[in-house]
């Protein structure tokens, strides 16, 4: 069964550090973008980052630029959130989601096809 | 970033309604654009990819169209279980933008 699962979230005081993890399974990990998502408290989903097959491409939200860095183990089947200068609006239920290219001939297109069920950051003193 | 306006935010329908959500992009962004569905507690699930194409397993009364900055999702006639906030993504360039959501209540 196709899974990812994510973990390392909590309770931070601004400024502070964390690691999220995504533990992928079911599925060769290594062959497909991973993306991670956010969704701020009684808000909508916010794309965040994502990183290519083999970890030499990635893409962030601006608001994370400089902060945040999206990394990936290919023999872990593991991806990775390192999120520093954490501030109030960091708070969110961080999701990843497996970023696929499914093709309706002669087009592909993007999009995120497998989702976890996410992890809870709260930034506050 | 390119902006997605999604209306309306929210709408009350019944079962059995067909319920239009739209989705409206700040620049012409091809057929880039999927939608999503979320419930509360969930993970977001893929509808639809590339505009129209609907992802495998979801139910065919789920459709997308449009093209360029104007797309459309129509649930033909709503269903319990699609009870729930739908979302566009714009897949075109980064950063990827999703549009701020239409919570779909029941009526």
């Amino acid at each position: 069964e196709v899974n990812l699962v994510e973990s390392g979230g909590g309770l931070v005081q601004p400024g502070g550090s964390l690691r999220l993890s995504c533990a992928a399974s079911g599925f060769n990990f290594s062959g497909y973008w991973m993306t991670w998502v956010r969704q701020a408290p009684g808000k909508g989903l916010e794309w965040v980052a994502n990183i290519k097959e083999d970890g030499s491409d990635n893409n962030y939200l601006d608001s994370v630029k400089g902060r945040f860095t999206i990394s990936r183990d290919n023999i872990k089947n593991s991806l990775y959130l390192q999120m520093n200068s954490l501030g109030a609006e960091d708070t969110a239920l961080y999701y990843c989601a497996r970023d696929t290219s499914p093709c309706a001939t002669p087009v592909c297109y993007d999009a995120l096809d497998i989702w976890g069920h996410g992890t809870l950051v709260t930034v506050s003193s | 970033a390119i902006q997605m306006t999604q209306s309306p935010s929210s709408l009350s329908a019944s079962v059995g309604d067909r319920v239009t959500i739209t989705c409206r992009a700040s620049q012409v962004i091809r057929n880039d654009l999927g939608w999503y569905q979320h419930k509360p507690g969930k993970a977001p699930k893929l509808l639809i990819y590339g505009t129209s194409n609907l992802q495998s397993g979801v139910p065919s009364r789920f459709s997308g169209s449009g093209s360029g900055t104007d797309f459309t999702l129509t649930i033909s006639s709503l269903q319990p279980e699609d009870f729930a906030t739908y979302y566009c993504l714009q897949d075109f360039n980064y950063p990827r933008t999703f549009g701020q959501g239409t919570k779909v209540e029941i009526k």
